[in-house]
């Protein structure tokens, strides 16, 4: 299965936008890229997700490079409530699907 | 209200007996899945299913069992042969794999 790559951790000030990155170079044709967010002691909450264009949501927008290899969620104003783990995924698409979560970028956002 | 719900929310066993841990969803998902989660860790799936009466092992099936008897209920029994069980577990569902998936909000299961 296509794996992703993300940073341990990220810092942000609050109200400024965040760019959290993501490389998947194995990714293939028919992957789909997800975003989830976890809070602690809960269950993830999805964010956004794509296949090939851009995608914009009132919670972010998906940024995917031409290529598929990489992608970057952005927050455009982040508050407090941000902080959380983001998980990068890949899911294939029909009846394949599943969703792998790796272990994440760890945001943390100051006031 | 739709949703996914996973119950108990904390669960403690002996060690050497099984447990059973439910999640139903009322979102007419076709897809269910079950994750473990250690501390500091991301998620791996245990389980998944795509449909009703079929499931498929994903990375860390061991020591794990599911059923598919209904479109609304995915339960996950730990067996003893599970080495390390205490984790936490999370159950989702979504329409398909390529849909958003809703998740529960855990069952936290301690074996002592």
């Amino acid at each position: 299965d296509a794996k992703t790559t993300q940073p341990n951790s990220m810092e942000s000030n609050e109200e400024e936008p965040v760019h959290l990155p993501c490389n998947h170079s194995t990714i293939s044709g028919t992957d789909y890229i997800h975003w989830y967010r976890q809070l602690p002691s809960q269950g993830p909450e999805y964010v956004i997700h794509g296949l090939t264009s851009n995608v914009n949501n009132r919670m972010a927008s998906l940024a995917i490079a031409e290529d598929r290899k990489s992608s970057t969620l952005i927050l455009h104003r982040a508050t407090l409530r941000d902080a959380a783990v983001y998980y990068c995924i890949l899911s294939k698409g029909g009846s394949q699907g599943n969703l792998i979560f790796g272990k994440g970028t760890k945001l943390s956002v100051k006031p | 209200d739709g949703g996914i719900t996973q119950s108990p929310k904390y669960l403690f066993r002996k060690e050497g007996q099984n447990v059973t841990l439910s999640c139903e969803q009322n979102l007419n998902h076709d897809a269910m899945y079950w994750y473990r989660q250690d501390p500091g860790q991301g998620l791996r799936l245990i389980y998944y299913s795509q449909i009703v009466n079929d499931f498929q092992k994903g990375d860390i099936a061991e020591g794990y069992s599911v059923s598919r008897e209904k479109k609304e209920s995915f339960p996950l029994t730990v067996t003893s042969a599970q080495k390390n069980p205490t984790a936490f577990y999370l159950c989702a569902s979504s329409r398909s794999g390529t849909e958003k998936a809703f998740f529960g909000q855990g069952t936290r299961l301690t074996v002592v």
